[in-house]
């Protein structure tokens, strides 16, 4: 079945540490997009791609890097840098009809 | 994209009809409206998109107004499985370098 995956749906770090959540497309999508949410708010864009090789900021993209090595993948890295980085991640890509969602990983840092 | 207005929250009961209201005042003329629905912890799923006639599948109606600045979901007889965040967004169908964004939505609570 076509669809978008991210992994994992649930993952813990320490403080200080790099994470890389996974998003990965069968749908054959030039798009893919990276948002965050936060308990009770909407959704926030971090990073977009419209085409390998290439992505550009969202409005939140301070503390966040992405690649877009291959058009199925389009992974996340949640850096030291982000100062609040527990939160629910979700991905995104986006065909004629609309955009299809990942089911979201959760990240917590303690 | 143009931005979007939505009332944060909402209350149907359950059998009635839900009219979820959005303003999009600044559309351009080949933008169309989106609507998602997220329910709790998952990811937001489609619903419906229309251009300027009203739009009608399995899961709701689309009623957008004749000069396009607002639209209304219909959800015909809503159950409790419809509680969720509705997210109205406009956007150029088809491929494009577009930052996609969505608003906060609003909150509808079905009540027994």
């Amino acid at each position: 079945d076509g669809g978008i995956t991210q992994s994992p749906k649930y993952l813990f770090r320490k403080e200080g540490q790099n994470v890389t959540l996974s998003c990965e497309q069968n749908l054959n999508h030039d798009a893919m997009y990276w948002y965050r949410q936060d308990p009770g708010q909407g959704l926030r864009l971090i990073y977009y791609s419209q085409i390998v090789n290439d992505f550009q900021k969202g409005d939140i993209a301070e503390g966040y890097s992405v690649s877009r090595e291959k058009k199925e993948s389009f992974p996340l890295t949640v850096t030291s840098a982000q100062k609040n980085p527990t939160a629910f991640y979700l991905c995104a890509s986006m065909g004629y009809v609309g955009a299809f969602f990942g089911q979201g990983t959760r990240l917590t840092v303690v | 994209d143009a931005k979007t207005t939505q009332p944060p929250s909402m209350d149907c009961a359950e059998g009635r009809a839900a009219n979820l209201p959005c303003n999009h005042s600044t559309i351009s003329g080949n933008e169309y409206v989106y609507w998602y629905r997220q329910i709790h912890s998952q990811g937001p799923q489609y619903i419906i998109h229309g251009l300027k006639n009203n739009e009608t599948n399995e899961m709701a109606s689309l009623i957008i107004t004749e000069d396009r600045k607002s639209s209304t979901l219909i959800l015909p007889h809503a159950t409790l499985r419809d509680t969720a965040v509705y997210y109205c967004i406009v956007r150029v169908a088809g491929f494009g370098n577009e930052k996609l964004t969505f608003g906060t939505g609003t909150r509808l609570t079905i009540i027994p």
